[in-house]
């Protein structure tokens, strides 16, 4: 099962300009969670927004988090060629009998080119 | 941060043989760990659920008999792809997560990527 749609699906953006991904869900959460994965590799964990919060900073990155349209937005500032990779969000989906687990959106492949 | 490690990396086989994946937390006790699995382009679809010690709970459209996921210790799951072919190779991720109160963290392999011929 998937918890929602990123958009959009690919963005390609020249080094040096901000890139904007967003993400719809479907459920009530407890937090969100923001993922890259670089082409055929591992997913690296970038940030968690509880859902008491609104917005949250690291680095070159800023989350936000509306969860009156369940939505959250990942922007990168300043961007790299090394920024080129998927992204990812992913939910807490409370699951059948099994609890909770990371549920993943579709994700936005972002190519930037130098 | 906790550290999740799969064993092998990369996988090929023959069609119609039998591969075992496993997964390991290394410096946690995982009593929950999670399976995944990743199409080329598309994003991961979590497979199944499996406590420590319980049966795996298996997502709609997974074959329990084909995916034997084993989770016997703490610190270690098994995905075993049964009579594997060529539509099963996909990249498999699992996830652990430990057990303490308010430990919403889930910690990710590296992953296993299996070709079957």
């Amino acid at each position: 099962s998937q918890q929602g749609e990123e958009d959009p699906q690919a963005l390609s953006i020249q080094e040096g300009e901000n890139a904007t991904m967003n993400c719809s869900y479907k459920t009530s959460i407890n937090n969100l969670q923001w993922y890259r994965q670089n082409s055929g590799r591992g997913l690296v964990h970038l940030i968690l927004i509880r859902s008491n919060e609104r917005e949250k900073h690291s680095g070159r990155l800023r989350v936000t988090l509306d969860t009156s349209k369940k939505s959250s937005s990942l922007l990168i500032t300043a961007s790299r060629a090394a920024d080129t990779a998927s992204y990812f969000c992913a939910t807490d989906a409370r699951l059948h009998q099994a609890g909770t687990a990371l549920i993943f959106g579709k994700g936005t492949t972002l190519s930037v080119s130098s | 941060g906790a550290v999740v490690s799969q064993h092998p990396s990369r996988v090929i086989c023959k069609s119609g043989t039998s591969v075992k994946i496993e997964c390991r937390s290394l410096d946690f006790q995982a009593t929950t760990m999670f399976w995944y699995r990743q199409f080329p382009k598309q994003s991961l679809m979590l497979m199944a659920t499996s406590n420590e010690g319980s049966k795996a709970t298996y997502e709609q459209g997974v074959e329990k008999d084909k995916f034997l996921i084993n989770h016997a210790s703490l610190t270690l799951s098994t995905l075993t792809v049964t009579s594997a072919h060529p539509e099963d190779s996909s990249f498999y991720i699992c996830s652990a997560r430990s057990g303490l109160p308010a430990a919403d963290t889930q910690y990710f392999g590296p992953g296993t990527r299996l070709t079957v011929l």
